[in-house]
């Protein structure tokens, strides 16, 4: 059975600080890896989508990582601001035929002090 | 574009009562999805519709809990006979595809309290 777990369960830094997350999945037979943000009482927002055959997506202040053979994938945030509160899910999608779906950890919740 | 929406934001029910939740995708979005996220967790995969056909409902949690897409387009799910276990918030996702080149867009969540 799939299992993804993300490190740490929580992270506290001040503004500016670049800093890392990490997801680590069990089964490598995977199709992608997503990286969420969810902020309280709102819905998830997708940040970056690696697809199996990729190494690395960037989006502005954020990359993310995939290695796929090992289980791991990081998410860097770069010069890290308030806004950037929030706790962040990573999702990888996997299965077979009709029976695909997304597998979630706990998430990483962000505390950004200005 | 608008994204996608979700009815109601809050629902507070007493135990023993059935809910709907409804869930209005990305207009032209084929496939669709629901996941259950209680406090503290990530969401749990709960359904799948490509179009109107529901092609994975192994995440259902029992039979109380039903999710219909008869046009393809907004999907439902009911919870009869609510228990307390079935608080939590409702996600719906959709996405363009399916597959894994697909991004899946979330809506705001349902938050069930049940009482």
């Amino acid at each position: 059975k799939q299992e993804v777990t993300q490190i740490p369960a929580a992270l506290s830094v001040p503004e500016g600080e670049n800093l890392v997350l990490n997801c680590s999945f069990t089964d490598s037979a995977i199709y992608n890896l997503q990286w969420f943000r969810q902020d309280p009482g709102k819905g998830l927002t997708s940040l970056l989508l690696i697809q199996s055959s990729q190494r690395e997506q960037t989006s502005g202040r954020l990359n993310a990582s995939l290695d796929k053979s090992s289980g791991r994938s990081t998410l860097y945030i770069a010069a890290s601001q308030p806004g950037d509160s929030a706790t962040y899910l990573c999702a990888v999608f996997l299965g077979a035929g009709n029976n695909r779906k997304l597998i979630w950890g706990l998430g990483t919740s962000l505390a950004v002090n200005p | 574009g608008a994204g996608v929406s979700q009815s109601p934001r809050y629902k507070v029910a007493k135990r023993g009562q059935d809910v709907a939740l409804r869930c209005d995708p990305i207009s032209g979005h084929v496939s669709l999805f629901w996941y259950q996220q209680a406090l503290g967790q990530g969401p749990e995969f709960l359904t799948y519709f490509q179009n109107e056909a529901q092609l994975d409902k192994s995440g259902l949690p029992s039979d109380r809990f039903f999710a219909e897409r008869p046009e393809g387009s907004v999907s439902t799910l009911k919870i009869q006979r609510t228990q307390q276990e079935d608080s939590a918030v409702y996600l719906c996702a959709s996405s363009l595809g399916f597959g894994g080149s697909y991004e899946q867009y979330f809506g705001p969540g349902t938050r069930l309290t049940v009482t």
